[in-house]
């Protein structure tokens, strides 16, 4: 089983559809969680840390259910620029993962006029 | 304030080959990490620097090394190349080993 799982898509969604991708992990030891987006051949970017109490950024909310070790990315009123690679990340904070980022295989996004 | 870069952007190399990729963090950041990206898959985390030493290793071969110099830059070092580390490797830079990692651009190395 893969550490950090996601649906890769892809998905195809109209401009102003709120589309949302689902990723879960494996290492109950996970303390940080991210969403980074990467555009084609381009770096990762951070697009957003998780928080526990969810967190929401403009037209992005994220949430983290660590009973059920899952994270979730909600994108409403989608634009052209938004289409890109979106990589679940976590971290293990403390041990011998201490700073070792685990990156889900990516959900690819769409965005169409 | 110039953020993590990376040289060379793009290398072709030979199977057997030796590569040396290099990486400068962002200012103010500590400690380094390498990953692999291949095609259509995440980053890999390959290992991870802090004062010098490498601190943790991902599960990749001994033909994977590198060293990070007293200004925090690094270089990851791969020999006896196969076609299969034809791959995007990222370095990121981070304030401390569990801070928030910030991505360089990439190197794209391909092997043939």
């Amino acid at each position: 089983r893969k550490e950090v799982e996601q649906d890769p898509g892809p998905f195809n969604v109209p401009e102003g559809a709120t589309v949302a991708f689902n990723c879960t992990y494996s290492n109950s030891a996970s303390q940080s969680f991210f969403w980074y987006r990467q555009d084609c051949r381009k770096e990762p970017k951070l697009l957003m840390s998780v928080y526990s109490s969810g967190n929401e950024d403009g037209r992005f909310t994220a949430q983290l259910n660590r009973a059920s070790q899952y994270i979730s990315l909600l994108i409403r009123d989608s634009k052209l620029s938004d289409s890109a690679t979106y990589l679940c990340v976590v971290n293990v904070a403390g041990g011998t993962s201490y700073g070792k980022l685990t990156f889900g295989q990516g959900t690819i996004l769409t965005v169409h006029p | 304030d110039a953020g993590v870069t990376q040289s060379p952007t793009h290398l072709i190399k030979t199977r057997g080959q030796q590569v040396t990729l290099r990486c400068s963090p962002k200012s103010g950041h500590d400690t380094v990490s390498w990953y692999q990206q291949a095609l259509g898959q995440g980053p890999q985390f390959i290992f991870q620097y802090y004062e010098e030493e490498e601190r943790q290793r991902g599960n990749f071969p001994d033909r994977f090394s590198g060293h990070q110099f007293p200004n925090y830059s690094s270089e990851l070092n791969v020999n006896a190349l196969l076609l299969g580390d034809s791959a995007l490797y990222l370095c990121a830079s981070s304030r401390d080993r569990g801070g928030i990692q910030y991505f360089g651009a990439g190197t794209r190395l391909s092997v043939l």
